[in-house]
């Protein structure tokens, strides 16, 4: 298995919603990442996780809360959002955090729409 | 802080010809990774190349090259005989220290 699958694909939530997403992949990577990208704009690094420890908080609203049960497994929570974070969530994995093992690989993204 | 720029928004290139897309950026450090990633078209990010700052030599990809100039920062992208599925949004790429920066983009548009 050589990929990151994200669910859902897409997500229409009110600003009083509880909702989460998750994000998986199985191929042994270490390291794993939550980005946001607005449209027609790069991705924005949120969090990193390293061997399922936060590594890196990139100063992200508490309205969204990550979390790493295991290896495979990364999920991102969210709550109490507001119209202006409806964006594409994209996560990614890689071997390793540093070193020569950091390409980053991609899953499709869930399209997140905030009302 | 570390900066990625691509100063070309939209590029276009006819089918079968070479095309390059141009990047550079700015960091403190020595040891960092340079990379271009493909967005197609409502498709998800696939890497294209990769590049490690401590090599002279530049990373090659079947049609895909980059022109790496550690001095003056530059980190190019040329693709060969483009193909239609080339079309897509390419984004070029810096890390160092468990952050990655993208640039703002080139999108490109193969024409047949």
């Amino acid at each position: 298995d050589t990929e990151v699958t994200q669910t859902p694909k897409h997500l229409v939530m009110g600003m009083t919603n509880k909702k989460s997403l998750k994000c998986e992949q199985h191929m042994g990577h270490r390291a794993m990442y939550w980005y946001k990208q607005k449209a027609k704009k790069p991705p924005e690094l949120m969090f990193v996780y390293s061997y399922e420890k936060l590594s890196i908080n990139e100063s992200v609203p508490s309205r969204f809360s990550p979390e790493c049960p295991n290896s495979s497994l990364l999920n991102l929570h969210l709550h109490a959002l507001q119209p202006e974070d409806s964006a594409l969530y994209l996560c990614a994995s890689s071997l390793r955090l540093t070193g020569s093992y950091n390409e980053q690989f991609f899953g499709p993204g869930t399209r997140l729409t905030v009302l | 802080a570390q900066t990625v720029t691509q100063s070309q928004p939209e590029m276009s290139v006819q089918e079968a010809e070479t095309v390059t897309l141009s990047c550079t950026y700015d960091t403190s450090e020595s040891n960092y990774y340079l990379f271009w990633y493909k967005q197609p078209p409502s498709r998800q990010m696939i890497l294209v190349i990769r590049q490690e700052a401590y090599k002279q030599q530049n990373a090659t990809e079947n049609r895909f090259s980059v022109n790496f100039q550690k001095a003056a920062k530059s980190f190019s992208l040329k693709i060969s005989d483009s193909q239609l599925g080339d079309t897509a949004m390419y984004f070029c790429a810096l890390y160092n220290n468990n952050d990655m920066r993208f640039g703002a983009g080139t999108r490109l548009t193969v024409k047949p």
